[in-house]
């Protein structure tokens, strides 16, 4: 079984600050890696998707990566703005099944 | 915007009492899911739909039900809550050409 892992569960940056929030799944046989972006109350926002062909996609200050043969994602935020703080989860898609991360709640200090 | 709307979005019920939310998109996607969002356990599927009237179990199914009577419409039953199934529900749909996930905003279900 997929086994999906967000590491920190926490994170508090000083705005301005470029970070990287990590994902990292067990099986490679995956058919893309999706991340969102969820706010207190709300429902998931779809942020980047990458398929299993891909090595990176971008999206503003937002860019995601993937490296299939470790298993890892990682996405970037570039010069953090308080309104980025939320918490953000990756979701592996293996054709027949999502895999969810159980997020990294990131906070921006301003 | 994937056009998906649930309601209630906030429900107050009593153990042993049935509850019906519902999930509406209106992009004709044919992928639709139910999962609930707790703490310390993130998102778990209750159920799928591939059609209408096509759909599965999920990893949570015990004590749910589900219809798909239209495209448009998947219907989550409980059809006697419990406090354990106090929960936030959300509905999914999938963009059949990239597999990509749309998250409806969520119905949130106190079971007292």
């Amino acid at each position: 079984k997929q086994e999906v892992t967000q590491i920190p569960a926490a994170l508090s940056v000083p705005e301005g600050e470029n970070l990287v929030l990590n994902c990292s799944f067990t099986d490679s046989a995956i058919y893309n890696l999706q991340w969102f972006r969820q706010d207190p109350g709300k429902g998931l926002t779809s942020l980047l998707l990458i398929q299993s062909s891909q090595r990176e996609q971008t999206s503003g200050r937002l860019n995601a990566s993937l490296d299939k043969s470790s298993g890892r994602s990682t996405l970037y935020i570039a010069a953090s703005q308080p309104g980025d703080s939320a918490t953000y989860l990756c979701a592996v898609n293996t054709g027949n099944q999502f895999y969810f991360g159980t997020g990294t709640s990131l906070t921006v200090i301003p | 915007d994937a056009g998906i709307t649930q309601s209630p979005r906030h429900k107050v019920t009593e153990t042993g009492t049935p509850v019906t939310l519902r999930c509406h998109q209106t992009e004709n996607h044919r992928y639709m899911y139910w999962y609930r969002q707790d703490p310390g356990h993130g998102l778990r599927l209750i159920h799928y739909s591939y059609g209408v009237k096509d759909t599965d179990k999920g990893e949570v199914s015990d004590g749910y039900s589900v219809s798909r009577s239209k495209t448009e419409d998947f219907l989550l039953t409980l059809e006697s809550a419990t406090s354990s199934q106090t929960s936030v529900y959300f509905c999914a749909i999938e963009e059949a050409n990239t597999g990509e996930l749309f998250f409806g905003e969520g119905s949130r279900l106190t079971v007292l």
